[in-house]
């Protein structure tokens, strides 16, 4: 069964400073990956996803994230962070197989400091 | 307009109770379903419905039943609440069967005691 590790519970980062929050995925095939965002008392917003092709996907509010297929990781950064992007940050795989729905890693909580 | 709504927002009731939550989505999406947000923020898929059809099924107790009257609803009744109940319910909806990703609702906070 496939399977997401997100390695991180908390990542603090300064206001203006860089982020790379990591996930690692575990799946035979290529897996669809998706990185959603959950702000305090909110539910989840899709950033960006992956399929196939490009392997540097462009999200919205400035994130990006890179397949990485011999590492079997699908990591999301942003080059400066804004204190509005403290929230959880979920990693998720869905194997398009006979298993329907997404496989959610436990999410990284961001915490940024002003 | 809301893509997927959920009510209620929030949701006290005591153990044993019955309750529903009910999710509409304005999409046009084919698949429907709830996930389970425990205490630690861990999200875990409960049912999936496509075209009124229940596809998927995790380990959930039979107190927990969904109900589809169309492509747009998909309600979650739970019956006998317990406090192990005690979650964020989100509904979500997905073009096809989520490889496109999903569209969550807001979530509804239930509350046993």
């Amino acid at each position: 069964a496939q399977s997401v590790t997100q390695p991180d519970i908390h990542i603090t980062v300064s206001e203006g400073a860089s982020l790379e929050l990591r996930c690692n995925y575990s799946y035979g095939a290529t897996p669809y990956l998706f990185w959603y965002v959950q702000s305090p008392g909110q539910g989840l917003q899709l950033l960006l996803k992956y399929f196939s092709g490009d392997t540097l996907v462009q999200g919205i509010k400035g994130f990006e994230a890179e397949f990485k297929r011999s590492q079997s990781s699908f990591n999301l950064r942003k080059p400066s962070v804004h204190w509005s992007d403290a929230a959880e940050y979920f990693c998720a795989v869905y194997s398009g197989g006979g298993a329907d729905g997404l496989t959610f890693g436990k999410g990284t909580h961001l915490i940024i400091q002003p | 307009d809301t893509a997927v709504s959920q009510t209620p927002k929030y949701l006290v009731t005591q153990m044993g109770n019955d309750k529903s939550i009910k999710c509409e989505q304005n999409l046009g999406h084919d698949t429907m379903y709830w996930y389970k947000q425990d205490s630690k923020k861990f999200l875990k898929i409960m049912f999936s419905y496509n075209n009124k059809e229940l596809i998927i099924n995790e380990t959930v107790p039979n107190r927990f039943s969904p109900k589809s009257p169309d492509k747009a609803h998909l309600n979650l009744h739970i019956n006998s609440l317990e406090l192990g109940d005690s979650a964020v319910y989100f509904c979500a909806s997905s073009r096809i069967r989520g490889n496109y990703g999903y569209t969550f609702g807001s979530g509804t906070r239930l509350t046993v005691v």
